[in-house]
């Protein structure tokens, strides 16, 4: 796979404990919110998303909490892994006819053992 | 990697030189993407399609062009590669736009 030297800033956190990655968002009128998980050599992987119109997520070991308010996403992850350390991208949509996303800058999140 | 492949890989080219990526998937997803992903900008739109035929431009899509004759293979071709389009190309497909999944990659170095 291929990997990318981004130069990101890093969230560094020991195994077993609960992770918090931050995202601003960009766009009030966005209607879905995602966060990606790209591990090195490969491609993003989806995580979990979340709709406009709740505040809350849970997935296996993750949270998503949005807050409109402050235009702030979070993505919790629970007893953090070794196998989680990875560059954790947010993403916003908005739809309409042929939506895209648009992608944040990564923040890479290193689990020490 | 959700039935989608790159090819090639890695590629070096020259400046000045046509280059084509091919994204390959057995899915049948409507949507196919176009991303490059470079130091200080995560990952940008470069072109996408919503159909056979039916493409649009991202972000990023100044020196690139695609085309999709078939479900299955989205073509992404630059036309005079330049050096500020080396980069790590991704393609993606899905059938809700927010649920990508991703190929493996490709590098490209133009030099």
């Amino acid at each position: 796979g291929e990997s990318v030297g981004l130069h990101l800033p890093t969230l560094s956190v020991q195994e077993g404990d609960n992770s918090i990655i931050n995202c601003a968002y960009s766009n009030s009128a966005s209607d879905y919110f995602i966060w990606y998980k790209q591990e090195s050599g490969k491609g993003p992987q989806f995580i979990i998303d979340i709709r406009s119109n709740m505040d809350k997520r849970q997935g296996q070991r993750v949270t998503v909490l949005l807050n409109k308010t402050v235009k702030h996403l979070s993505l919790q992850i629970a007893a953090t892994q070794p196998g989680d350390s990875a560059v954790y991208f947010c993403a916003e949509e908005y739809t309409g006819a042929n939506s895209k996303l648009t992608f944040g800058k990564g923040i890479t999140l290193s689990v020490r053992p | 990697d959700a039935g989608i492949t790159q090819s090639p890989r890695h590629k070096v080219t020259e400046t000045g030189t046509p280059v084509t990526l091919r994204c390959h998937q057995t899915e049948n997803h409507r949507y196919m993407y176009w991303y490059r992903q470079d130091p200080g900008h995560g990952l940008r739109l470069i072109h996408y399609s919503y159909g056979v035929k039916d493409t649009d431009k991202g972000e990023v899509s100044d020196g690139y062009s695609v085309s999709r004759s078939k479900t299955e293979d989205f073509l992404l071709t630059l036309e005079s590669a330049t050096s500020s389009q080396t980069s790590v190309y991704f393609c993606a497909i899905s059938d809700t736009s927010y649920e990508q999944y991703f190929g493996p990659g490709t590098r490209l170095t133009v030099t």
